[in-house]
């Protein structure tokens, strides 16, 4: 996965409670990413960073926060987990690709709320 | 509001026949075009992708045909396999690192 590991991979929590999700990236990228999968919807932006404290709001940023103190580190938060929020969870990097930008993903995070 | 529109979700095809998956998109400051494969449990990753000053490009078993009035792209897999079962998106690219992705199309290869 190009280096991009994602923790925990799966995580069941209750209603009301705090989740962290953090992906960890070993090359560099200035572009990271934080998307859902849901079924019939494909992949969601949630939120995404263009370097170390420089974030942005995707189309599905309500009740999710993220940070980046470290250019290898992303870190998605939901304040207080709803049932709405159980979903797969992708971090992906932006990297080059025959003169164009593709994005590589990590593995997923499956995060059940109760 | 929806930036690509992708069909059909679910697609079942015999081993051998083509498999055609479609998207269409409105706004024309697209400027690439790639199309992501994700098997069950695992993340999508880039399958083949095209700029908008080409019309098709192919890579093995797969093309992508792209029509830049209709404001539409497909993918073909030709010779299709079991081992191509899976979901497929479709994606667009604008201002070099944003990206909006299509619902999602998943593929039954029959043996």
């Amino acid at each position: 996965d190009a280096g991009i590991t994602q923790s925990p991979r799966h995580k069941v929590t209750e209603t009301g409670t705090p989740v962290t999700l953090r992906c960890h990236q070993t090359e560099n990228h200035r572009y990271m990413y934080w998307y859902r999968q849901d079924p019939g919807h494909g992949l969601r932006l949630i939120h995404y960073s263009y370097g170390v404290k420089d974030t942005d709001k995707g189309e599905v940023s309500d009740g999710y926060s993220v940070s980046r103190s470290k250019t290898e580190d992303f870190l998605l938060t939901l304040e207080s987990a709803t049932s709405s929020q159980t979903s797969v969870y992708f971090c992906a990097i932006s990297e080059p690709y025959s003169g164009a930008n593709v994005l590589t993903f990590g593995a997923g995070s499956r995060l059940t709320v109760l | 509001q929806q930036q690509v529109k992708q069909s059909p979700q679910s697609l079942i095809v015999q081993k051998g026949g083509i498999s055609i998956i479609n998207c269409a998109y409105e706004n024309t400051a697209f400027d690439y075009f790639p199309w992501y494969q994700q098997f069950p449990g695992k993340g999508p990753a880039l399958l083949i992708a095209i700029r908008p000053d080409v019309s098709e490009k192919k890579e093995g078993r797969f093309t992508i045909s792209f029509n830049k009035s209709a404001k539409q792209f497909s993918l073909h897999i030709m010779d299709s396999q079991p081992g191509d079962s899976a979901t497929y998106f479709c994606a667009v690219q604008y201002n070099f690192n944003k990206f909006y992705f299509g619902s999602g199309t998943k593929l039954n290869v029959k043996p």
